[in-house]
């Protein structure tokens, strides 16, 4: 069974980098063709795709967010963590990790419950 | 950049209604079209991949249909567990998302 959960600060300030951890079990992010990806659902709005990282250490970025996002993995710890630099209240919202499986077309299977992070002085 | 559209962005329907809902690709994605459910303060889940492919555990009555541009999900018989937004995403350069329907009770 596979399991996700994503952890970090639930308050930052604006300009502040924002880390949050993916802690998983279940796969292994060395396995062919597996990845972790980050979703964004500011509050009332739509879901947005941030980045993912493969069981390569290949890595893709939303072309909008691209500046401001880095995504690395630590195998040994199954964790996936997510940077954003330069945090605006814009940036409030709920931050999903998921699992991207390799079967069909490649999508996200498996999600974390989420954890809301808000942006404010 | 693919953008995803869906229509209608909500809609109002009655236990045992037929609903469809529909997600327009602005360019061609073959099948790579997912759809999602998620009711409120939950995650997203997956219903169906590859178009039409319908995830392990999802009620026969979900369906999805379509290939290149266009795509449908349909519910055959509305049930009140499904009230819910659902979102299309398509995965075959990068992954967006559409802006969701919310099917709301009548």
């Amino acid at each position: 069974q596979i399991t996700l959960k994503e952890s970090g600060p639930t308050l930052v300030k604006p300009t502040q980098t924002l880390t949050l951890t993916c802690t998983f079990s279940g796969f292994s992010l060395s396995t062919y063709g597996v990845g972790v990806g980050w979703i964004r659902q500011p509050p009332g709005k739509a879901l947005e795709w941030l980045a993912l990282i493969y069981w390569d250490d290949d890595k893709r970025y939303s072309p909008s967010l691209k500046s401001r996002l880095t995504i690395t993995k630590d195998t040994s710890k199954n964790q996936v963590i997510l940077t954003m630099t330069n945090m605006d209240p814009v940036d409030t919202a709920t931050y999903y990790c998921a699992h991207r499986r390799m079967a069909g077309a490649g999508t996200f299977d498996s999600w974390g419950q989420g954890t809301l992070v808000t942006v404010s002085s | 950049d693919i953008q995803m559209t869906q229509s209608p962005s909500s809609l109002s329907a009655s236990v045992g209604d037929r609903v469809t809902i529909t997600c327009r690709a602005s360019q061609s994605i073959s099948n790579f079209l997912n759809w999602y459910q998620q009711k409120p303060g939950n995650a997203p889940k997956l219903l169906i991949d590859a178009a039409s492919s319908l995830q392990s555990g999802v009620p026969s009555r979900f369906s999805g249909g379509g290939s290149g541009t266009d795509f449908t999900l349909t519910i055959s018989s509305l049930q009140p567990e499904d009230f819910a937004t659902y979102y299309c995403q398509q995965s075959y350069s990068l992954w967006t998302f559409g802006q969701g329907t919310k099917v709301q009770i009548k």
